[in-house]
């Protein structure tokens, strides 16, 4: 059984760093077709990608987050870490993290995790 | 920048067939993928790869595919269904991307 399980802060001040961890049972961050992807969802707007990385450590970043996000992966704990520096009230939104295939098929989802960015 | 462009919000009675739509410029050569999300909860995957359904999703949502434009069909809606409904796919770099997002109203 596949699962993912988002952890981090609720709460964040305005120009902090968020750090957010997914964990992930059922499936292997060494396997090549897998990946995992960190999207996110302010309150009552669409979804938005925001980054994945795979087995080999190929990284993608979204366009217009490029800068603030790093994501990272930790294969022996099952676990991938993705930083946002410089967070903002903008920033408050429902993270996700979900796993993606090499074929870009998103097929799994946490159960996400809201974070307030709020002083 | 690259878009998948949705419908805000489509309605339709118990019973009758919701066609939601998403077009974009890549289609033709990256599948479409549709999410369904109901309040509070999770995406979840109920088509894949332009007209493939998952296992568990009911055979009244159907996909399909005309040159830039993807529709998510669901023949004859049921109260349940609705959600908010995204497509995805990706850019021609490879980079995924959501759809605005498309409110179905079943009433």
């Amino acid at each position: 059984q596949v699962t993912l399980k988002e952890s981090g802060p609720v709460l964040v001040k305005p120009t902090e760093t968020l750090t957010l961890t997914c964990t992930v049972s059922g499936f292997s961050l060494s396997n090549a077709r897998m990946g995992v992807s960190w999207i996110r969802q302010p309150p009552g707007k669409a979804l938005e990608w925001l980054a994945h990385i795979f087995s080999n450590d190929e990284k993608s970043y979204s366009t217009s987050l490029k800068s603030r996000l790093t994501i990272s992966k930790d294969t022996s704990k099952s676990q991938v870490v993705l930083t946002m520096t410089n967070m903002d009230p903008v920033d408050t939104a429902t993270y996700y993290c979900a796993r993606i295939r090499v074929t870009a098929m998103i097929d799994y989802w946490g159960q996400g995790t809201l974070v307030t960015v709020s002083s | 920048s690259y878009e998948l462009t949705q419908p805000p919000s489509v309605s339709v009675s118990p019973g009758q067939t919701a066609r939601i739509t998403c077009s974009g410029d890549a289609l033709p050569k990256k599948y479409p993928y549709w999410y369904q999300q109901k309040s509070g909860q999770a995406p979840v995957l109920v088509i894949y790869e332009d007209s493939k359904r998952p296992s568990g999703i009911p055979e009244r949502f159907s996909g399909s595919s005309s040159g830039t434009m993807a529709t998510l069909t669901i023949s004859g809606a049921q109260v349940e269904d609705e959600a908010d409904y995204y497509c995805y796919s990706t850019d021609s770099s490879g980079n995924p991307l959501f759809g605005g997002g498309t409110k179905l109203t079943v009433l």
